[in-house]
């Protein structure tokens, strides 16, 4: 039930790009993306809710293919600050109660 | 200014002693969620609560266990009974629409235990 992230980790030079992938075996009702950098609390980029629907936080975004029960997250021209561990959270449809968070994708940014 | 406060940031205790780690949140959310984090490891959910008085398991319960007496605050005990309780524990919380979870949760700067 717990989605897969992919790839696992990432190394990027400032200014490259990157996807990090969330497949779920289930069916989605939601797919959420949060940011978390070591040794502090997640922060949330985004919410996608409809399958097809894709979302932005200044150059990274998101988009959600709810036939193939999966969301990709698109680091474009990639910030030292964007470095930290990003994670996918799902909710199924029919489980509209619980946020089923994915193992993360550790992401370094380097000069 | 809103937000979630968790304290202690730091805290350590011996071995079976229970402790009691503080959440409280002034944004006015029905829900709340604690969840404990392990190194390299993802968020695993321990309790949660959508209403207060209400609570309920998540699936690392076992050994801990919270209460919902305010809607501002959900503090969590680690007891004796639990096997391996040093791990980063973070507090969140999100606003409810009819009873679903699809909105963005707010976390607290979490607080690291460590039993000795």
């Amino acid at each position: 039930q717990q989605p897969v992230q992919s790839p696992q980790a990432v190394i990027l030079r400032e200014g490259e790009d990157a996807v990090i992938n969330c497949s779920s075996s289930k069916a989605l009702y939601s797919v959420h993306w949060y940011r978390q950098k070591h040794g502090e609390a997640p922060v949330f980029l985004m919410i996608l809710l409809k399958g097809g629907e894709q979302k932005g936080h200044e150059k990274i975004s998101a988009s959600f293919n709810e036939k193939k029960q999966q969301s990709s997250l698109y680091l474009t021209a990639s910030q030292l600050s964007y470095s930290g561990t990003y994670f996918c959270g799902t909710v199924n449809a029919g489980n509209n109660r619980k946020l089923i968070w994915g193992l993360g994708t550790s992401l370094a940014v380097n000069p | 200014d809103g937000g979630i406060t968790q304290s202690p940031k730091y805290l350590f205790r011996k071995e079976g002693q229970n402790v009691t780690l503080s959440c409280e949140q002034n944004l006015n959310h029905d829900a709340m969620y604690w969840y404990r984090q392990d190194p390299g490891q993802g968020l695993r959910l321990i309790y949660y609560s959508q209403i207060v008085n209400d609570f309920q398991k998540g699936d690392i319960a076992e050994g801990y266990s919270v209460s919902r007496e305010k809607k501002e605050s959900f503090p969590l005990t680690v007891t004796s009974a639990q096997k391996n309780p040093t791990a980063f524990y973070l507090c969140a919380s999100s606003p409810t629409s009819g009873g679903t979870n699809y909105n963005e949760q707010f976390f607290g700067p979490g607080t690291r235990l460590t039993v000795l």
